[in-house]
């Protein structure tokens, strides 16, 4: 099985409608991440959550939310979703390794149409 | 902020040719460089990583060597397969950023038999 895993794995959807994707890992990394994939400009962040307690914003935040319901799961939302979040989302996680090197481990990712 | 720059894509090889991506970045303090992969249909792999300057990272016959002084990270392989078609990442994760990932636009390379 996956270490990583995401729901939906594709998803199209109507302007303005709230959209759900879950985020599980079996790896008991405490640190999770939410990104999104555009075409040329590479992954950037959007959520990020260092423990239960912890949520952080990333660059990219707005019109979205999340939620750390335990250390194995991290949701993100999108309130009401527009065609620009058209895009293909990714779930990470991580442990702080040695030395203070943090590599991350990545879902399989999800698919978002937003017509 | 932290920025990576690598070369825009696509990239067209021959099996057996020599592959290089370039790679380079701006950072405060001294980040961790990685280079991730991306096959078809699937999420990032790390491929390799480096943590300090003059570390060379290896995986699968890639390399790169994190190289302070002209702050890039280059990645290499001597004689890429169509198995290698995939789109590669360039990332840092800098000190100053709480260790969060900052990635490149990444780089398509496509290996034709």
């Amino acid at each position: 099985d996956a270490d990583v895993t995401q729901t939906p794995r594709n998803r199209i959807t109507k302007t303005g409608k709230r959209i759900m994707l879950e985020c599980s890992q079996t790896k008991g990394h405490d640190r999770m991440y939410w990104y999104r994939q555009d075409p040329g400009l590479g992954l950037r962040l959007i959520y990020y959550s260092f423990d239960v307690k912890d949520i952080n914003k990333g660059e990219i935040s707005d019109g979205y939310s999340v939620s750390r319901q335990a250390q194995a799961k991290f949701s993100l939302s999108l309130e009401s979703a527009i065609p620009n979040q058209t895009a293909l989302y990714f779930c990470a996680t991580s442990d702080l390794g040695t030395g203070g090197t943090d590599t991350q481990y990545f879902g399989p990712g999800t698919r978002l149409t937003v017509l | 902020g932290d920025s990576v720059t690598q070369m825009e894509g696509p990239v067209t090889l021959s099996e057996e040719a020599f592959l290089t991506i370039n790679c380079t970045y701006t950072a405060t303090g001294y980040p961790s460089l990685f280079w991730y992969v991306q096959y078809p249909g699937e999420g990032l792999q790390l491929l390799l990583k480096a943590t300090k300057a003059d570390d060379k990272g290896s995986n699968k016959g890639f390399e790169a060597t994190y190289r302070k002084e002209t702050t890039s990270f280059h990645l290499e392989k001597g004689s890429v397969q169509v198995s290698d078609s995939a789109v590669y990442f360039c990332a840092l994760s800098g000190q100053a950023a709480g260790n969060k990932l900052t990635f490149g636009g990444g780089t398509r390379v496509l290996v034709k038999p």
